[in-house]
């Protein structure tokens, strides 16, 4: 069943400017991870968070974590036509030896107009 | 360039029929995970193993999917009898529980459909 819900579910921008999208999950976690999959592809890992930490950069994404709120927002700066593709977070806890499998919100589908 | 690979990348077929979907992790990883990916649903986690040992199939309808790894280089999710509701994108992920990252590794996927 689906953790939690992305914001917004579609997101039509500029290039060059930046794109934010909202994630919230429903049960504790012990991190929370971004993927993005370009369409008719598989998903690529972009980012991880943990639930000890507030802020990570990489790059061009920068994502933050409220446990209190359970909430996590991922940013794209200066968005590229490129980074045309739909966002999806998970959260992961552990067990059994390590990460059990991911849960997935509903995503958000992010278009960049050149 | 290690990936993950899935076979085959398209089915199509009848209802009542058995499909075999197959999937070749990264070498040297010890999780697999098979999710499935529709409209309504989103993605959902079917099932996992790690070491070849099953971990959760409680996302599996049990009573039509089977989910197998026969060696640590190959993983099998099977459909006897395939249904209509079956249609989906099929991932397999590998990844390795040393890894601090957590970072699941998708295959391109099997396009499912069942008529």
């Amino acid at each position: 069943s689906q953790q939690g819900e992305e914001d917004p579910q579609a997101l039509s921008i500029q290039e060059g400017e930046n794109a934010t999208m909202n994630c919230s999950y429903k049960t504790s976690i012990n991190n929370l991870q971004w993927y993005r999959q370009n369409s008719g592809r598989g998903l690529v890992h972009l980012i991880l968070i943990r639930s000890n930490e507030r802020e990570k950069h990489s790059g061009r994404l920068r994502v933050t974590l409220d446990t209190s709120k359970k909430s996590s927002s991922l940013l794209i700066t200066a968005s590229r036509a490129a980074d045309t593709a739909s966002y999806f977070c998970a959260t992961v806890k552990y067990s059994g030896g390590g990460a059990d499998g991911l849960t997935f919100g509903k995503g958000t589908h992010l278009i960049i107009q050149p | 360039d290690a990936r993950v690979t899935q076979t085959p990348r398209h089915k199509v077929t009848e209802m009542g029929q058995e499909v075999t979907m197959r999937c070749q992790p990264i070498l040297g990883h010890n999780t697999v995970f098979w999710y499935r990916q529709t409209m309504m649903q989103g993605l959902e986690l079917l099932a996992y193993f790690r070491n070849r040992a099953p971990l959760d199939d409680s996302g599996m309808p049990k009573d039509r999917f089977s989910a197998e790894m026969p060696d640590a280089t190959l993983a099998t999710l099977k459909i006897q009898p395939s249904e209509p509701r079956d249609s989906a994108v099929y991932f397999c992920a590998s990844g390795a529980s040393r890894d601090p990252t957590d970072t699941q590794y998708f295959g391109p996927g099997t396009r499912l459909t069942v008529l």
